[in-house]
């Protein structure tokens, strides 16, 4: 139980695009999920809190206006990157907070040319 | 990074010998908990300490938290070359806001 989906596994776009990430709740509702980045062998760091129904929380450092999060359901929470440049290319993860702890999508690894 | 730091960053060790991880955490936490990954995978939970426990088991992995010191350690026994991977710590805080220690790449050689 508890698993989260995240799609796409892989994107690669175009400089000035945008790229949306999905992140689903398969059997669990997910009133809360969390976004992170991830660099090549660095660490997790924390990007935003979304919430349910309401604004995403986003860290310090963090561009709202470029990393727009909606969780307008339970069990969907979408990140999009807008007018992506190369350094936003990243591994990106989402999870979830449910009952027993916290289960984390695979990832999606952003390539931006 | 947003949370603490761990070390070693890289250990490399051989197999059936037992590694082990510390990390430190800056704020005041409900619960701590080590996460695996695999390269470029998600992360896959091991275990969770409550910050009123002190030390927990679950089958080669025993983990340890000293909220004085802030700092939590996990111990991998009889390490196996499928133990390879990267380990964080992840320090629960407040609104159920999870956030990582640096990782530690753990490399068993055969």
């Amino acid at each position: 139980g508890a698993v989260v989906s995240q799609h796409p596994s892989w994107v690669i776009c175009k400089s000035g695009t945008s790229v949306k990430i999905e992140c689903r709740s398969l059997d669990f509702q997910a009133t809360t999920m969390f976004w992170y980045r991830q660099f090549p062998k660095q660490s997790l760091m924390l990007m935003a809190t979304s919430n349910e129904g309401s604004k995403a929380t986003y860290e310090q450092g963090v561009e709202k206006d470029k990393f727009l999060i909606n969780h307008a359901s339970l069990t969907l929470s979408t990140l999009t990157v807008t007018s992506a440049h190369p350094e936003d290319s990243s591994f990106y993860i989402c999870s979830a907070s449910y009952p027993s702890g916290y289960t984390f999508g695979s990832g999606t690894r952003l390539t931006v040319v | 990074s947003q949370q603490g730091e761990e070390d070693p960053q890289a250990l490399s060790i051989q197999e059936g010998e037992n590694a082990t991880m510390n990390c430190s955490y800056k704020t005041s936490i409900n619960n701590l908990q080590w996460y695996r990954q695999n390269s470029g995978r998600g992360l896959v939970h091991l275990i969770l300490i409550r910050s009123n426990e002190r030390e927990k088991h679950s089958g080669r992995l025993r983990v340890t938290l000293d909220t004085s010191k802030k700092s939590s350690s996990l111990l991998i026994t009889a390490s196996r070359a499928a133990d390879t991977a990267s380990y964080f710590c992840g320090a629960v805080q407040g609104a159920q806001k999870l956030v990582f220690g640096q990782g530690t790449r753990l490399t068993i050689n055969p």
